[in-house]
């Protein structure tokens, strides 16, 4: 039963135009989200979070945006760089869990020239 | 000090054999997290150490695997008598109580 879903095995977006990655997730008690970037032969580095009472929060280029009613949660890249290929992971923290992240499969966002 | 470090990086060890993997977490961390991940899957949890204590392990980690982080520094996960199922790659990360998790590179475990 995968609890933070990400429907998107892999992405592609032109250089300079907007990067959308989506996460679905169905257990309404996760208080805290998290985005890392995963790039080969790494390990995963934390982009940005977001708190359950949070709409949005954003970091430069990079925007996480909750919908706590739809489950659902996104990261706006903008504009995307070559630099920003890597897989993406979409991670939640359950109420208490001492941060036992519940990670979705990732997406890998290809940013062509 | 520059952020978790793994060792090694990649094992290849015969299947019924052991192996020991050693994770050294930044060093004001408190806690340190071991992860699974397997091809085409998010990180999966498997136990969390505070200081040196153990204090939660998941359902995946069989009586196979042992971790220990003897004194609240560094820790070392095992793994008796490997199995192929057990080819993957062991994360680890740490964290200066609830803050974002920095994780090392990995250590890739193919058992052959």
């Amino acid at each position: 039963d995968q609890q933070v879903k990400q429907n998107s095995p892999s992405l592609s977006v032109q250089e300079g135009r907007i990067s959308i990655l989506n996460c679905d997730y169905t257990n309404s008690m996760f208080d805290y989200f998290l985005w890392y970037k995963k790039y080969p032969a790494e390990g995963p580095t934390f982009l940005i979070s977001i708190s359950s009472i949070k709409d949005k929060n954003e970091d430069g280029r990079f925007t996480v945006f909750l919908n706590k009613s739809a489950k659902h949660l996104s990261l706006h890249i903008v504009p995307s760089q070559p630099g920003d290929s890597a897989v993406y992971f979409c991670a939640a923290s359950p109420p208490r869990s001492n941060y036992q992240l519940i990670w979705g499969a990732g997406t890998k966002l290809i940013i062509k020239p | 000090d520059t952020g978790v470090s793994q060792n090694p990086r990649h094992k290849i060890t015969k299947r019924g054999q052991n192996v020991t993997f050693r994770c050294d977490p930044i060093s004001e961390h408190n806690r340190l997290y071991w992860y699974r991940q397997t091809l085409g899957q998010g990180p999966e949890f498997l136990t969390y150490f505070q200081n040196e204590a153990q204090l939660e392990k998941s359902r995946l980690l069989s009586d196979r695997f042992s971790a220990e982080r003897p004194k609240g520094s560094f820790s070392t996960l095992e793994i008796q008598r490997t199995e192929q199922g057990d080819s993957a790659m062991y994360l680890c990360a740490s964290t200066l109580g609830n803050t974002e998790a920095f994780f090392g590179q990995g250590t890739r475990l193919t058992v052959v």
